[in-house]
């Protein structure tokens, strides 16, 4: 079974719909990661909570809100969906400290906004 | 700002050959930094990491060089296999505002000729 779990895989939603992307861990890291993949960008960090009640935005939070339900889990929503959010997503987690870059993702998901 | 990015966007080589995919920083504050691959359909998986006090580093079959004077890290694969087609991220720890987190670069695709 995966470390850290995103739900759903795949979307494929309308534009102004919102949606919410799901992401569990049991790797018992404290600090949680949303990251969005576009072909050609790398990966840009959206949102990150270092423990539940911390929450901070990264560099693209715009049109994006988190909610950590515990310290398992950190989902992602956006309220009204536009196309230009068509993207790969994907959870991260990481150990507490000093020099602890290494993040674990999950698989990712995939979302369609037409 | 501040980037991290590739020098190519592309890269094949002949299985048995080594590899080397290269990736230059701007940011003189970064002290950390990691190479990370990720296979179609799959999360970004750490390979080896690097701190600013060295300027090599050794895993299997992998080495990493750090430069700083030029700002430039590579990662070299020794004996690349098929198994080794892949993205190749590198990422940098950005002390400024985003609490260090990780800085991704936009990724060099590696295809390995049988």
């Amino acid at each position: 079974d995966a470390d850290v779990t995103q739900t759903p895989r795949n979307r494929i939603t309308k534009t102004g719909k919102r949606i919410m992307l799901e992401c569990s861990q049991t790797k018992g890291h404290d600090r949680m990661y949303w990251y969005r993949q576009d072909p050609g960008l790398g990966l840009r960090l959206i949102y990150y909570s270092f423990d539940v009640k911390d929450i901070n935005k990264g560099e693209i939070s715009d049109g994006y809100s988190v909610s950590r339900q515990a310290q398992a889990k950190f989902s992602l929503s956006l309220e009204s969906a536009i196309p230009n959010q068509t993207a790969l997503y994907f959870c991260a987690t990481s150990r507490q400290g000093p020099d602890t870059g290494e993040l674990f993702f999950g698989e990712g998901s995939r979302l369609t906004v037409l | 700002g501040e980037s991290v990015g590739l020098h190519l966007p592309t890269l094949s080589v002949q299985e048995g050959d080594n590899s080397i995919i290269n990736c230059a920083y701007s940011n003189s504050a970064s002290d950390y930094f990691i190479w990370y691959k990720q296979e179609s359909g799959k999360g970004p998986q750490f390979i080896i990491d690097i701190r600013s006090n060295m300027d090599k580093r050794q895993g299997q079959r992998v080495t990493v060089l750090l430069n700083k004077t030029v700002k430039h890290l590579s990662l070299q694969i020794a004996a690349t296999q098929p198994g080794d087609s892949a993205v190749y991220f590198c990422a940098e720890k950005d002390y400024g505002g985003s609490q260090g987190n990780l800085i991704f670069g936009k990724g060099t695709k590696l295809s390995v000729k049988p």
